[in-house]
């Protein structure tokens, strides 16, 4: 069974930093591109990066770029998320997601996020 | 940024009826699109991608169609498990942007 389960969310100060990280079992986690999705307490789903199976191409939302970095850890199966400069607007529940890959009508590959974790608290103090 | 519209806000619904809910985007995706599922307190689940394909155990009594700019979620025989908010999400550019979500009350 795939699993995605996520930690190190917390309460931290505005200005401070938060390090979370995403623990991954059922599949062979060096052939999927990840992503974090974040949701702000009673709003709608955000998604701010995606880092490659390689981890060779990697992208933000304009929200977290510069403040942000996603990378993965291939002997631990793990996706991490380091937050720096953190916000008051970046309390929100993080959520690890998985890609999974199919050709579209045209032949060329597309990713769509399939497994979603149940995801970890971020609070931000300000 | 592509930004998508979903329609209506709330859908009030009985057990047995079918659901209609939309999602625009402000310029084409082609088909790459998806609908998920959100329950209250729980993650969000994947019901449709490639605006019309079920994802794998979905049932059939969900689906989507549409391609470019306008799509549709079906839920056809509603059922009280089926009360929920519902988001599409487009992954034809970056970066990947949801629709603020349809909440469907049973």
């Amino acid at each position: 069974e795939v699993q995605l389960e996520e930690s190190g969310g917390g309460l931290q100060q505005a200005g401070g930093s938060l390090r979370l990280s995403c623990e991954t079992s059922g599949f062979t986690f060096s052939s999927y591109d990840m992503n974090w999705v974040r949701q702000a307490p009673g709003k709608g789903l955000e998604w701010i990066s995606h880092i490659s199976a390689s981890g060779s191409s990697i992208e933000y939302a304009d929200s977290v770029k510069g403040r942000f970095t996603i990378s993965r850890d291939y002997a631990k199966k793990s996706l991490n998320l380091q937050m720096e400069s953190l916000r008051a607007e970046d309390t929100a529940v993080y959520y690890c997601v998985r890609d999974q890959g199919y050709y579209d009508s045209s032949g060329y590959p597309r990713y769509y996020m399939d497994v979603w974790g149940k995801g970890t608290t971020v609070i931000v103090s300000s | 940024e592509i930004a998508l519209t979903q329609s209506p806000a709330t859908l009030s619904v009985s057990p047995g009826d079918t659901a209609t809910l939309s999602c625009r985007a402000s310029q084409p995706v082609r088909s790459h699109l998806s609908w998920f599922q959100q329950r209250p307190g729980q993650a969000p689940r994947i019901l449709i991608y490639g605006a019309s394909t079920r994802a794998t155990s979905i049932p059939a009594r969900f689906s989507g169609s549409g391609s470019g700019t306008e799509f549709t979620l079906t839920i056809s025989g509603l059922q009280s498990e089926d009360s929920a908010l519902y988001y599409c999400q487009q992954y034809d550019d970056w970066p990947r942007t949801f629709g603020q979500g349809t909440k469907v009350e049973i």
